[in-house]
């Protein structure tokens, strides 16, 4: 059974850092790309970050770029994203989603973590 | 921001179909292939249409998905009370080099 559990989520002040995991288990995790989707209160789904199979493209929402990173560890079978400079408005739920399909064109995206949350706040 | 437009509520009584539209652009939608999810609070989004019209093993073919030039829709009919959820369209955009997602639809069944 495919399964991706979230952690790392908490209370963190601006201008902190954190660093999310995603676990992944029931599948080879070196054979897929991941994603990072973020919910806010209230809020859609917003895509964060993706990151091929060897980590030799990372891709980032403008919204984050240069201030989160994404990364893998295929011997763990885990996900990370290391969080700098944080801002009130990246207060979500974080999940990991496993990315099915070839190109990312024609990908998707086809189990999820139940997310963790990080609150930015003073 | 979301850049692929939904309305932001749909309902329909038991047994009623409801259509939900997703409108992008040549970018997104117009090239690429488009994924719905379906989204309880408090749980994991589940993947509900991939490729613009294939269903994964295990949705019900109550859910249907089309695409045609850079729109997209998502029907469900046979509406049921379990099918209250929070629906949203996605698509990899070549401009921006990342997955968006659609502004989510909120289904009420009445």
């Amino acid at each position: 059974e495919v399964q991706l559990v979230e952690s790392g989520g908490g209370l963190v002040k601006p201008g902190g850092s954190l660093r999310l995991s995603c676990a992944a288990s029931g599948f080879t995790f070196s054979s897929y790309s991941m994603n990072w989707v973020r919910q806010a209160p209230g809020k859609g789904l917003e895509w964060v970050s993706s990151i091929s199979t060897s980590s030799s493209y990372k891709y980032y929402a403008d919204s984050v770029k240069g201030r989160f990173t994404i990364s893998r560890d295929n011997a763990e079978n885990s996900l990370y994203l290391q969080m700098n400079s944080l801002r009130a408005e990246d207060t979500a739920v974080y999940f990991c989603a496993r990315v099915m399909g070839g190109a990312y064109s024609s990908s998707w995206f086809d189990y999820w973590g139940q997310g963790t949350l990080v609150t930015v706040s003073s | 921001q979301s850049v692929l437009t939904q309305p932001p509520s749909a309902s329909g009584t038991p047994g009623q179909r409801v259509t939900i539209s997703c409108s992008g652009s040549s970018s997104n939608i117009g090239s690429n292939t488009v994924n719905w999810y379906q989204h309880l609070p408090g749980t994991a989004p589940k993947l509900l249409i991939y490729n613009n019209n294939q269903r994964p093993s295990g949705v019900p073919d109550r859910f249907s998905g089309s695409k045609s030039g850079t729109s997209a829709s998502l029907a469900i009919s046979g509406l049921q009370s379990e099918d209250e959820a929070d629906y949203y369209c996605a698509a990899w955009d070549d401009s921006l080099n990342g997955y968006v997602f659609g502004t989510g639809t909120k289904v009420t069944v009445l």
